[in-house]
C-alpha cells in the first residue's frame, strides 16, 4: 500500500512566521506535489518536483518555496506566513509514469493568525 | 489555461436513486482521473481513464470519458448513504502528470 504522510494534521502559526510542512512517501515515487485546498476552489497546485533537487512552479507559487533533498521527502516552506495562506495543504506523489494516479497524504490544516 | 468544471456542485439524492456528475474540460486531453474525499479526510483515487471511450466501474460507480466532447461522467446507480462524499475530477493536459482539478461535487445521500 502506498503511504504518504504529512508532519502535522493541524498547525496554528502567527503572521510573519516561517512555516515548514513536511511530506514523506514510502513508494519510491519520482513525482511529488503540493496543493492547497480551499472551499469552492478545489485543489490548486503550488509546486511539484520530478526528482531530487528538481522543482517546478505550479499555478499559485507566490509566497511559497519547496525543497526536495531526498527522493522520499518534499517540504513546503512559507517564508513569512500571512492570513491568506490559511488553508488545507495536501501533499501527493506518483510514479514517473505519466498515466499514473496521484496518491495523497492526509493533509495539514494550517491556520495563520 | 486549462479549466475543469464540474456540475452540479452539490447534489442531494435519496437512497436507491440514480444520478450523474459531469466533468467538462477546456483543452485536449485523454487522461482523466476521479477522486473521492470524505469529510476531514484526504483524496482517494477512484478511476483512471486513459483513452477516448474508456469506461471503468467499481460497485455502484461508473466513470466514462469522451475526449472529443471533453467530457467525463461519473454515474451513480442505486445510491447508498456510504457514497456521501465530495467527488473530484482531474485532468492531465500532458505536462508530466500535473493535474488540474475541478471544484468538486458534494454528494449527500439521504435515507
Amino acid at each position: 500500500d502506498v503511504k504518504v504522510t504529512q508532519s502535522s494534521r493541524y498547525l496554528v502559526k502567527r503572521t510573519g512566521e516561517k512555516v515548514f510542512l513536511e511530506c514523506v512517501q514510502d513508494m519510491d515515487h519520482e513525482n511529488m506535489f503540493w496543493y492547497r485546498q480551499d472551499p469552492g476552489l478545489g485543489l490548486r497546485l503550488i509546486y511539484f518536483s520530478y526528482d531530487v533537487k528538481m522543482k517546478e512552479k505550479g499555478d499559485i507559487p507566490e509566497g511559497y518555496s519547496v525543497s526536495r533533498e531526498k527522493k522520499e521527502r518534499f517540504s513546503l516552506i512559507l517564508e513569512s506566513a500571512s492570513t491568506n495562506q490559511t488553508s488545507m495543504y495536501l501533499c501527493a506523489s506518483s510514479y514517473g509514469n505519466e498515466a499514473d494516479t496521484q496518491y495523497f497524504g492526509p493533509g495539514t490544516r494550517l491556520t495563520v493568525l | 489555461e486549462l479549466k475543469v468544471e464540474q456540475n452540479p456542485l452539490f447534489l442531494s439524492m435519496q437512497e436507491g436513486k440514480n444520478y450523474t456528475i459531469y466533468c467538462n474540460y477546456s483543452t485536449t486531453s485523454d487522461r482523466l482521473y476521479w477522486y473521492r474525499q470524505d469529510p476531514g479526510k484526504s483524496l482517494e483515487s477512484l478511476f483512471v481513464l486513459l483513452s477516448n471511450g474508456a469506461v471503468k466501474q467499481e460497485g455502484r460507480l461508473m466513470a466514462s470519458l469522451d475526449t472529443k466532447a471533453r467530457l467525463s461522467t461519473l454515474h451513480i446507480t442505486a445510491a447508498v448513504h456510504d457514497l456521501s462524499a465530495t467527488y473530484f475530477c482531474a485532468v492531465d493536459p500532458g505536462t508530466a502528470s500535473k493535474l488540474t482539478f475541478g471544484t468538486g461535487t458534494r454528494l449527500q445521500v439521504t435515507l
